[in-house]
């Protein structure tokens, strides 16, 4: 059975204090991993996808990493508006995703 | 991507009653997904919803609960029968855009946050 672990559950940050956030997978055949951030209240926004291991990705202060157990989502300076949900998923066989609990994200200034 | 919305965005709701959620996306697409999200939780998949075909349901929740129509490829409806308060979530739908390598990414919704009393 396909499972993914997030860790930590939460993180506070300072404004500027960079930091990674983890995502284990077990999976049958990954055909893809991905991130989303979610705000309360909202839909999860996709960030992310990577298909294979030693892959990397960035869009502003991310960068998402993969190996073939675990990805990371690194920040880099972060700033208030960075503080949300950050959930991680994998595709197996199939187009199911498993989603992790996801690992809640505050930024203080 | 895709631009999805949703209908109704929230809603309270008595218990013994039902709630249909609709799903409209801007293009068409084959596959259609909806989740559950129970408070505090991640996502949780209720049944792949493909045109032309009957819902797939995921182990845990049944048709007669959760019925789905999937009447065209830019549109579907999520029904929640016979609510009780353990039905209280935010219902998401997604969809699956196919990219070159062969591999799909989904996009989703806004949410519809339902309250069960």
């Amino acid at each position: 059975e396909d499972q993914v672990t997030q860790s930590p559950e939460a993180l506070r940050l300072q404004e500027g204090e960079s930091s990674s956030l983890n995502c284990s997978y077990t999976v049958s055949g990954l055909r893809g991993l991905f991130w989303y951030r979610q705000d309360p209240g909202k839909g999860p926004e996709f960030l992310f996808t990577l298909y294979s291991a030693g892959e990397e990705k960035e869009k502003e202060r991310l960068k998402a990493t993969l190996t073939k157990k675990e990805s990371f989502l690194h920040i880099t300076a972060p700033k208030p508006e960075d503080s949300a949900t950050y959930l991680c998923a994998v595709q197996g066989y199939g187009n199911k995703l498993v989603f992790g609990a996801g690992t809640i994200l505050r930024v203080k200034s | 991507s895709a631009v999805i919305s949703q209908k109704p965005s929230r809603d309270i709701c008595q218990r013994g009653t039902s709630l249909t959620i609709q799903c409209q996306v801007d293009s068409q697409v084959t596959m259609m997904f909806w989740y559950r999200q129970q408070p505090g939780q991640s996502l949780t998949l209720i049944a792949t919803a493909n045109q032309g075909s009957e819902a797939t349901y995921e182990s845990g929740f049944v048709i007669d609960k959760f019925p789905i129509s999937r009447p065209n490829l830019t549109f579907s409806t999520l029904t929640v029968s016979n609510m009780s308060p353990e039905d209280s979530s935010i219902y998401l739908c997604s969809v699956a855009i196919s990219r070159l390598a062969g591999y799909n990414e989904q996009f989703f919704g806004p949410g519809t946050r339902l309250t069960v009393l």
